[in-house]
């Protein structure tokens, strides 16, 4: 069974515009990473953060871990039509190294 | 993607017939990971290598063999396909040591399909 579980599904938003999704887990984790895929593409590794982290920034990127709550949020900042794409949560569940991944957020960024 | 290949990249095949698909990675990473991706499931892991000749099975691992003979190859083996294999299927590699926390990175994908 997945682990994640992201919201929404789908969202479109407007270029320029700040687009925001959720993923809550089940159990106990190491660690949670945000991955994103391009139509037609192999997923890509965007970051990651550790249990014991609270918030970290990649460029556009800003994401949050909530453990108590068993949550994340992934906020893109300023969109680009490129960041038009599905995003993916993954979680790597404590004394393990697999990872388990949610169904995804669609995301378009509309011109 | 990070010296990660996968062949075929399209297959279409009859219901009934073994098909391989395979893995190859230039990163000498230990751990290798098949996954099938079907719409509304995202990514389930089918199963895994964490070294040569080393496998175990992921979630969804029945219909499904793999071999890893050498670092570098991952195969995967659908010893008679059936119409519900059919799907989108990534390879991914990861390490631990240092910063990195097992993060993944991905093949290209194979596209099967059973007829």
């Amino acid at each position: 069974s997945q682990q994640g579980e992201e919201d929404p599904q789908a969202l479109s938003i407007q270029e320029g515009e700040n687009a925001t999704m959720n993923c809550s887990y089940k159990t106990s984790i190491n660690n949670l990473q945000w991955y994103r895929q391009n139509s037609g593409r192999g997923l890509v590794h965007l970051i990651l953060i550790r249990s014991n982290e609270r918030e970290k920034h990649s460029g556009r990127l800003r994401v949050t871990l909530d453990t108590s709550k068993k949550s994340s949020s992934l906020l893109i900042t300023a969109s680009r039509a490129a960041d038009t794409a599905s995003y993916f949560c993954a979680t790597v569940v404590l004394n393990d190294y697999k990872l388990s991944f949610g169904a995804g957020t669609t995301v378009t960024v509309r011109a | 993607d990070a010296g990660i290949t996968q062949s075929p990249r399209h297959k279409v095949t009859e219901t009934g017939t073994p098909v391989t698909l395979r893995c190859h990675q230039t990163e000498n990473h230990r751990y290798m990971y098949w996954y099938r991706q079907d719409p509304g499931h995202g990514l389930r892991l089918i199963h895994y290598s964490y070294g040569v000749k080393d496998t175990d099975k992921g979630e969804v691992s029945d219909g499904y063999s793999v071999s890893r003979s050498k670092t570098e190859d991952f195969l995967l083996t659908l010893e008679s396909a059936t119409s519900s294999q059919t799907s989108v299927y990534f390879c991914a590699i990861s390490f631990h040591g240092g910063d990195s926390a097992y993060e993944q990175y991905f093949g290209p994908g194979t596209r099967l399909t059973v007829t």
